[in-house]
C-alpha cells in the first residue's frame, strides 16, 4: 500500500540553526501538507502546496518558514531559524484529487519530531 | 472559520466495554468528516470518514455518522479492544470555498484496560 514517507523521525537541533524536513508523498498525489503537534495540543495546519505554488498557509507559517519541491518526489519543509516553540511533531500529507469527488482523504506520514534545545 | 470540538479525555473503559466520542463542528459550506487514530509512537491514521449527511462511516468495528441537523459526528465502537488504546482525532475538510486543509479537534485519548 502506497504511503507517506517523512525523514528523519527525530531531529534535534540547537535553537537558531536551521533544519529541513523531507517527506516523499504518495506518487500520484497532486496536494501536499504540513502539519504540526505541539506536545499535548491539537494538530494544527501549517500550510498546503499545490501546482508548484503555496495555496494556503496560517498565521503559524511565518517568514521562518518555507517549503518546496525540490524535485519530482520530495517536499520539504524548511525552518530557518529554529525556536524553542517551534519543539513538535511535523506531519506531512498528501492528498488526490478527483474532479468528480472532490478531494480524497489525506495520507500523513509517520512525523518529524523535532526537538529545540 | 471552522472549527471542530471535541469530548474532552482522557477516557479509559475496560475491554468489552461501549464507547462514545463526541464530535462537533461549526463549518461555513459542506464538510467531508473524519476520525483520525494515533496510535502511540505513529503517526495518523484515517480511521473513517463521511463527505455528505447522513452518511455513516465505518472501519474496524467503529461508526460515525454525519448529522447535519446538529453538527456532529460523533465516534462509537461496540466492544472496544485493548488494541483500540489510541488518542482519536476528529476533523472537518471543507471544500466548497476551495479549501482542502483539515481542521482538527484536540484529540481524546483512550485507554482500554482488560
Amino acid at each position: 500500500e502506497p504511503e507517506v514517507t517523512q525523514t528523519p523521525s527525530h531531529q534535534v537541533t540547537q535553537m537558531g540553526q536551521e533544519v529541513i524536513l523531507r517527506c516523499v508523498p504518495i506518487s500520484n498525489h497532486l496536494y501536499f501538507y504540513w502539519y504540526r503537534q505541539i506536545l499535548g495540543q491539537k494538530v494544527e495546519f501549517l500550510v498546503s502546496f499545490y501546482n508548484n505554488e503555496i495555496s494556503e498557509k496560517s498565521e503559524i507559517f511565518d517568514d521562518q518558514f518555507s517549503v518546496e519541491r525540490p524535485d519530482g518526489s520530495n517536499f520539504t519543509l524548511k525552518i530557518r531559524s529554529t525556536k524553542l516553540e517551534d519543539s513538535a511533531m511535523y506531519f506531512c500529507a498528501s492528498s488526490d484529487f478527483g474532479y468528480s469527488e472532490g478531494l480524497t482523504e489525506a495520507f500523513f506520514g509517520q512525523g518529524t519530531r523535532l526537538t529545540v534545545v | 472559520g471552522n472549527s471542530v470540538t471535541q469530548m474532552e479525555g482522557p477516557v479509559t473503559l475496560s475491554e468489552e466495554a461501549f464507547l462514545t466520542i463526541n464530535c462537533t463542528y461549526t463549518a461555513t459550506g459542506y464538510p467531508s468528516l473524519f476520525w483520525y487514530v494515533q496510535y502511540p509512537g505513529e503517526g495518523l491514521q484515517l480511521l473513517l470518514k463521511a463527505t455528505k449527511a447522513d452518511d455513516k462511516g465505518s472501519n474496524k468495528g467503529f461508526e460515525a455518522t454525519y448529522r447535519k441537523e446538529t453538527t456532529s459526528f460523533h465516534l462509537e465502537k461496540g466492544s472496544v479492544q485493548v488494541s483500540d488504546s489510541a488518542v482519536y482525532f476528529c476533523a472537518l475538510s471543507d471544500l466548497s470555498f476551495g479549501n482542502e486543509k483539515l481542521t482538527f479537534g484536540t484529540g481524546t485519548r483512550l485507554t482500554i484496560i482488560p
